[in-house]
């Protein structure tokens, strides 16, 4: 079985400074890795998964996360935020087809 | 567009009554999958199928049924026996072979 932890449950940061939002995942078997967002009142949506090769993903919007197996982490970083990406992250592993395992959340909330 | 659908977005129910919450996608994914999001607590999964006439119970299938009769459709019925339903419900689904999920934006349940 795997688990996921979230480290923050809420995080809040001026706009245009740098954000982390880690997560750390336990598993005794190789994983897949994913980032999803979710603004008030919808579903969520993938921001950036890990899959294999590249250790370091990106997604569209600027943001990235750095697989680190030594550490077992997966933390998310954006170098400068804006007052859109005010949401919640959800952090998932998958060590097999099809089932996620999802962390608690982290509440990212972007100050003017 | 592809995507997948939730109906009804809110839903409020009295308590001892059953309900069913509707799941559609047009993504001709094989797989789709029942979560329930409470505040601080991630998402839990409830049910999955990976095939049509076939599903599997998750973490927290008691006071719940599904059914897989359509490739396009997996409805939710939150029954009596659920002692605590009010929560945010969300349908995802997946191809066969990837590990990424599509999240519909959810429905709202409300048990007065």
């Amino acid at each position: 079985a795997q688990s996921v932890t979230q480290l923050d449950s809420q995080v809040p940061v001026f706009e245009e400074a740098p954000v982390e939002l880690r997560c750390n995942y336990s598993s005794s078997v190789s994983v897949y890795l994913f980032w999803y967002v979710q603004y008030p009142n919808q579903g969520l949506q993938l921001l950036l998964k890990y899959l294999s090769g590249s250790t370091l993903v990106e997604s569209i919007n600027g943001f990235e996360a750095e697989f680190n197996k030594s550490q077992t982490s997966f933390h998310l970083r954006k170098p400068s935020v804006h007052i859109s990406d005010t949401a919640e992250y959800f952090c998932a592993v998958s060590a097999s087809y099809g089932k996620l395992t999802f962390g608690q959340g982290t509440i990212l909330t972007v100050h003017p | 567009d592809g995507g997948i659908t939730q109906s009804p977005k809110y839903l409020f129910r009295k308590e001892g009554q059953n309900v069913t919450l509707s799941c559609e996608q047009n993504l001709n994914h094989d797989a789709m999958y029942w979560y329930r999001q409470d505040p601080g607590q991630g998402l839990r999964l409830i049910y999955y199928s990976q095939i049509v006439n076939d599903f599997q119970k998750g973490d927290i299938a008691e006071g719940y049924s599904v059914s897989r009769e359509k490739k396009e459709s997996f409805p939710l019925t939150v029954t009596s026996a659920q002692k605590n339903p009010t929560a945010f419900y969300l349908c995802a689904s997946s191809n066969q072979g990837r590990n990424e999920q599509f999240f519909g934006p959810g429905t709202r349940l409300t048990v007065l």
